[in-house]
This record gives C-alpha cells, sequence and structure tokens, in this order.
C-alpha cells in the first residue's frame, strides 16, 4: 500500500519551454503532497508544500511564478516549471501522506523525475 | 529550526560486515524520525520510524533507537549485504508555520557493500 506514482520519469526538453510533472496517490488520499528538488550527490531541498483545494506554500527562496503547483484532487498534484533553462535541470520528487496530518506519518515518496534542459 | 546531521560518507564495507550510520537531530517539541533509503535513480523509500523516546524502529535487519537524551537516531545493521548498497538519509518530521508536518533531512550517507 501507499504508492506514489510521478510521471514522467525523465524529460529532455528546449530551454524556454514548460514542463509539467505529476504526483498521483495510487491507493490512498493526500491532502497534503510535497515537492522536492535534489542536486546531484546532495539531500533533498523542500520546495513546496500543496494541500489539496488550496494554494502551495513555498519555501524561502522557491519562484512561485517559476514553479507552479496546483494539487486539484486528493490524489493529484502537479509541478510546472515554466520557461524552464539550464539551471532548472535538476531530479524533482514528490511525497504524499494521508489523511490525518500527524508527525509519525511517514511521507511516501515517487520515483522522481529526472529533467534536462538543453 | 530543526536540523538533523548524519555522518558524511561514503561509507564502504565488505558484505557481512556491521553497519553503523550515525544521526543526531536539533528539533523543538517531540519529532518522529525516519530513516530513508534512496536506490541509485529513485526516488526515497521509508526505511523505518520511530514516533516517542526509546522507540526502536527495525526492518530488513535494520535498526534505530529514538534516544532523547542523546538526540540521537543511529542506524545499524548486523550484517550489511550487497543490495544494501544505496544512499541512507535520516529525517525528522515536525511542524512548518501551520499544521503541515514538513521532513527535515540530513545530507545522505553513500553506502557501498562489496562482495
Amino acid at each position: 500500500g501507499a504508492v506514489v506514482s510521478q510521471h514522467p520519469s525523465w524529460v529532455i526538453c528546449k530551454s524556454g519551454t514548460s514542463v509539467k510533472i505529476e504526483c498521483r496517490s495510487l491507493d490512498f488520499q493526500a491532502t497534503t503532497m510535497f515537492w522536492y528538488r535534489q542536486f546531484p550527490k546532495q539531500s533533498l531541498m523542500l520546495m513546496a508544500t500543496s494541500n489539496e483545494g488550496s494554494k502551495a506554500t513555498y519555501e524561502q527562496g522557491v519562484e512561485k511564478d517559476k514553479f507552479l503547483i496546483n494539487h486539484a484532487s486528493l490524489t493529484l498534484s502537479t509541478l510546472t516549471v515554466t520557461s524552464a533553462h539550464p539551471e532548472d535541470s535538476s531530479f524533482y520528487i514528490c511525497s504524499a501522506i494521508g489523511t490525518g496530518g500527524h508527525s509519525n506519518q511517514p511521507q511516501h515518496f515517487g520515483d522522481g523525475t529526472r529533467l534536462s534542459i538543453l | 529550526g530543526d536540523s538533523v546531521t548524519q555522518m558524511e560518507g561514503p561509507v564502504t564495507l565488505s558484505e557481512e560486515a556491521f553497519l553503523t550510520i550515525n544521526c543526531t537531530y536539533t528539533a523543538t517539541g517531540y519529532p518522529s524520525l525516519f530513516w530513508y533509503v534512496q536506490y541509485p535513480g529513485e526516488g526515497l523509500q521509508l526505511l523505518l520510524k520511530a514516533t516517542k523516546a526509546d522507540d526502536k524502529g527495525s526492518n530488513k535487519g535494520f535498526e534505530a533507537t529514538y534516544r532523547k537524551e542523546t538526540t540521537s537516531f543511529h542506524l545499524e545493521k548486523g550484517s550489511v549485504q550487497v543490495s544494501d548498497s544505496a544512499v541512507y538519509f535520516c529525517a525528522l518530521s515536525g511542524l512548518s508555520g501551520g499544521s503541515n508536518y514538513k521532513l527535515t533531512f540530513g545530507k545522505g550517507t553513500l553506502l557501498t557493500v562489496n562482495p
């Protein structure tokens, strides 16, 4: 149980295009989803937290107009990297937690999306 | 703010060796503690967790005990296998402005197990 599916797993695109990444909870309802960015050989950096039906909360230093997050249903959140540039190339990972919102609930992670901007 | 400090790698061991990866934390209140594992090119998988002091989390031969007095959550395994080669992240869960619990991660420790 508690499977999170992330799509696509790998995307290569030209500079200036926008890229959408989907994160789905397959067998549970995710009231909260998280988006992380991971640089090579480094830890995960939290970008934003999204709750179903409300605006995402972005971490300091993350451009909300650059990284658009939509959490329209209890099983789907999307991250759109707008007008992507080479410096946006990275490994993006989503996670989700179910209802309850307690600190002892683990986050369930997707397999990540490797984004390469040429 | 909350922080997690874990042993820097890389760690290289022979198969069947004993593993310890140290993790200490600073946090307000009573956080929950986790170990996650990341295999190459994949997302993170929950390895084990502990939610209160003196709890021991265990899974797949790995163990970690929540030590409030030393603010530690060291990961141990008695006999590692080649398939354990991965990056291990220690993390704590605490409140982030409002009611959302967010994870604070350590920097990760790369473990390589040689046959």
